[in-house]
């Protein structure tokens, strides 16, 4: 069974707009990452934020986590089509050395 | 190598045949995952090594699912008797340290149980 659950499970946005998508989990953890892929490909990592964080960026992408909310957001500012890709958040549960995964978001920037 | 190499990275199989999946994680990687991979779904934990120690097989779906990593490098997914809701890519992840570190994936294997 999946723990964290992405919204929206689909967004189309336009070269250039920013795009927002969510996380919700339910157990207590250790950090929380995002990764994306590409069709056919592999998992990249794109940022990990620890349970202790709030708010981590890197390049045009900022996450935020509310441990109190049990969720999480990933903002992509200013994208591109090579932005196209699903993403993933992926959750370390206190104690556990796994990662457990939703289903992911699928976005398409048009150009 | 510089990344998780994983082979093959396609096969076909038939019902009921044995297969075997390669991971050669990062060198040096102490934490070995294994996911399976859905069409349209998130990957799912399978097993989890650190070193040679496999502390976690909570994930494996049934006993025809088997891994292990004698050296505490190099991994092996066999998957006997296979069946047809088997078919899915199966991913490896390898890490630096036993948590809170980045999990590096690779490009995974796709499986189609005929």
């Amino acid at each position: 069974s999946q723990q964290g659950e992405e919204d929206p499970q689909a967004l189309s946005i336009q070269e250039g707009e920013n795009a927002t998508m969510n996380c919700s989990y339910k157990t207590s953890i250790n950090n929380l990452q995002w990764y994306r892929q590409n069709s056919g490909r592999g998992l990249v990592h794109l940022i990990l934020i620890r349970s202790n964080e709030r708010e981590k960026h890197s390049g045009r992408l900022r996450v935020t986590l509310d441990t109190s909310k049990k969720s999480s957001s990933l903002l992509i500012t200013a994208s591109r089509a090579a932005d196209t890709a699903s993403y993933f958040c992926a959750t370390d549960e206190t104690n556990a050395g796994k990662s457990t995964f939703g289903d992911g978001t699928t976005l398409t920037v048009k150009p | 190598g510089a990344g998780v190499s994983q082979s093959p990275r396609y096969k076909v199989a038939k019902r009921g045949q044995d297969v075997a999946l390669r991971c050669d994680p990062i060198s040096g990687h102490v934490s070995l995952f294994w996911y399976q991979q859905a069409l349209g779904q998130g990957p799912e934990f399978l097993t989890y090594f650190q070193n040679e120690a496999q502390l976690d097989k909570s994930g494996l779906p049934s006993d025809r699912f088997f891994a292990e990593r004698p050296e505490g490098s190099v991994s092996t997914l066999k998957i006997q008797r296979t069946q047809q809701e088997d078919s899915a890519v199966y991913l490896c992840a390898s890490s630096l340290y036993v948590r809170g570190t980045e999990a590096f994936f690779g490009q995974g294997t796709r499986l189609t149980v005929v």
